[in-house]
């Protein structure tokens, strides 16, 4: 069966800092991946999405930076968190080529101070 | 730009009740429609999903229907217990402008079943 991971669980981080969230895939091959972000009172939005080895789209012009540097690995990043950056981050895969259900990991929360 | 709406945004009903919680969104041109359960401090769990060319799914106490032509959906939840208290999400996916499949959420439903 597929699972997916998502790591750190919590991160406490000073403005400025950098950043690095990870999210692997096991059990299948070729997924979509997402990273998604969940701030209080909002609803997810979407931050990168991912089809391939290398190829990243990004939705929203921010800070963050994604990555998949292998199959089923997708990482979040930044250079230099801003207070903006604090909240609820979510990857997430489907299978590849079809338009199917999303499947999530268990997020990231970060607080930016 | 597709936008989804959830009402109630919270609800609280005592134990074995059934109930419904609502979802619209703005463009019918929907690849498919999925419902979430995201539990505090969680990910998000996929309970059901609805494709563009059906009526309506079921899972156990479940059962989600979809109207694309009016920009609705609708979860109903029979006989509903503590456990089921969660925040409910909806998500409509569509392929956007640059070919790509993406989903839309709304902000959630958060239910509280009293026992």
């Amino acid at each position: 069966s597929q699972t997916i991971h998502q790591w750190p669980a919590t991160l406490v981080q000073p403005v400025g800092s950098p950043l690095s969230l990870e999210c692997t895939v096991e059990g299948t091959s070729n997924p979509n991946l997402y990273w998604y972000r969940q701030a209080a009172g909002r609803g997810l939005q979407l931050l990168f999405y991912s089809v391939g080895i290398g190829q990243i789209s990004s939705e929203v012009p921010q800070n963050l930076s994604a990555s998949r540097p292998q199959d089923r690995q997708f990482i979040l990043s930044s250079k230099k968190l801003l207070l903006s950056d604090s909240g609820f981050y979510l990857c997430a895969w489907s299978v590849r080529l079809a338009a199917g259900e999303l499947f999530f990991g268990e997020g990231s929360r970060l607080t930016v101070l | 730009k597709q936008e989804v709406t959830q009402i109630p945004a919270a609800l609280s009903v005592p134990e074995g009740e059934n109930l419904v919680l609502n979802c619209s969104f703005t463009d019918s041109a929907i690849y498919n429609l999925q419902w979430f359960r995201q539990d505090p401090g969680k990910g998000l769990t996929s309970l059901l999903l609805i494709q563009s060319s059906q009526r309506e799914q079921t899972s156990g106490r479940l059962n989600a229907s979809l109207d694309k032509s009016s920009g609705r959906s609708t979860l109903y939840i029979a006989a509903s217990q503590p456990g089921d208290s969660a925040t409910y999400l909806c998500a409509v996916g569509y392929y956007s402008g640059a070919g790509s499949y993406q989903l839309t959420f709304g902000k959630g439903t958060k239910l509280s079943v009293i026992p």
